[in-house]
């Protein structure tokens, strides 16, 4: 079974511009989860949509968004972008279940790695 | 503020020793845990997940979760140079649809 796939792998931005980046699933996860990992930080939850609704966000700013496709695919945007935007961007899927079993296991893509100049 | 807490490290052992990685969690509701693995500039990969009280046994891989102390471990037998690593503990949020991860502790087998 095919992995999480996330693209592009690698971008370069300048200060202000936007960005969005993609992610797909693996195939029956309907839940896809967006973490910004940086070295200061550690992995910091972004926001987590099922089945095309954002349920969980975590505390970053309005400039970044999302959004799922009815096939689960997933996007993330961020506008505006600042130098403390460079970072590894990771997607994860699970089938979205509530807890205390195998079904809310996450599985990461391979990151977009993103340079803000 | 629900936190995951874990020893940076480097954590250092020598090859065919036993590492064992640590990790504290405050949301006492918490009823899945995750621990992963990640190598220097790649993504992390899931070694094991555990939901129940005591030991899980995966390979060279043993998780143990005690709710009442809210700590869970990794122990990892037989060490090996390729386990040198970033161990990442991760904890779901009771009641959400979020998980928090520790900052990792940094595995390093010397060989």
């Amino acid at each position: 079974k095919a992995g999480v796939t996330q693209t592009p792998r690698y971008l370069i931005k300048t200060r202000g511009q936007q960005v969005t980046l993609s992610c797909s699933p693996i195939s029956g996860h309907r839940s896809v989860s967006w973490y910004q990992q940086t070295p200061g930080q550690g992995l910091q939850f972004l926001f987590e949509y099922f089945s095309e609704t954002q349920r969980n966000k975590g505390n970053f700013p309005g400039r970044f968004s999302g959004r799922q496709f009815s096939n689960s695919r997933s996007e993330m945007n961020v506008s505006t972008l600042e130098l403390g935007d460079s970072a590894l961007y990771l997607c994860a899927s699970s089938f979205g279940a509530s807890g205390g079993s195998s079904t809310d296991t996450q599985y990461f893509g391979p990151g977009t790695r993103l340079t803000v100049l | 503020q629900k936190e995951v807490e874990q020893n940076s490290g480097p954590l250092s052992v020598p090859e065919g020793a036993i590492a064992s990685l640590n990790c504290t969690y405050s949301d006492r509701g918490s009823q899945s845990f995750f621990w992963y693995r990640q190598y220097s500039g790649k993504s992390p990969e899931l070694i094991m997940f555990i939901y129940s009280n005591g030991d899980k046994e995966d390979g060279r891989f043993t998780a143990q979760l005690n709710k009442a102390s809210q700590y869970v471990s990794l122990l990892i037998r037989d060490s090996q140079p390729s386990d040198s690593a970033t161990y990442l503990c991760a904890v779901k949020v009771s009641g959400t649809y979020k998980y928090i991860f520790g900052t990792g502790t940094r595995l390093k087998v010397l060989a």
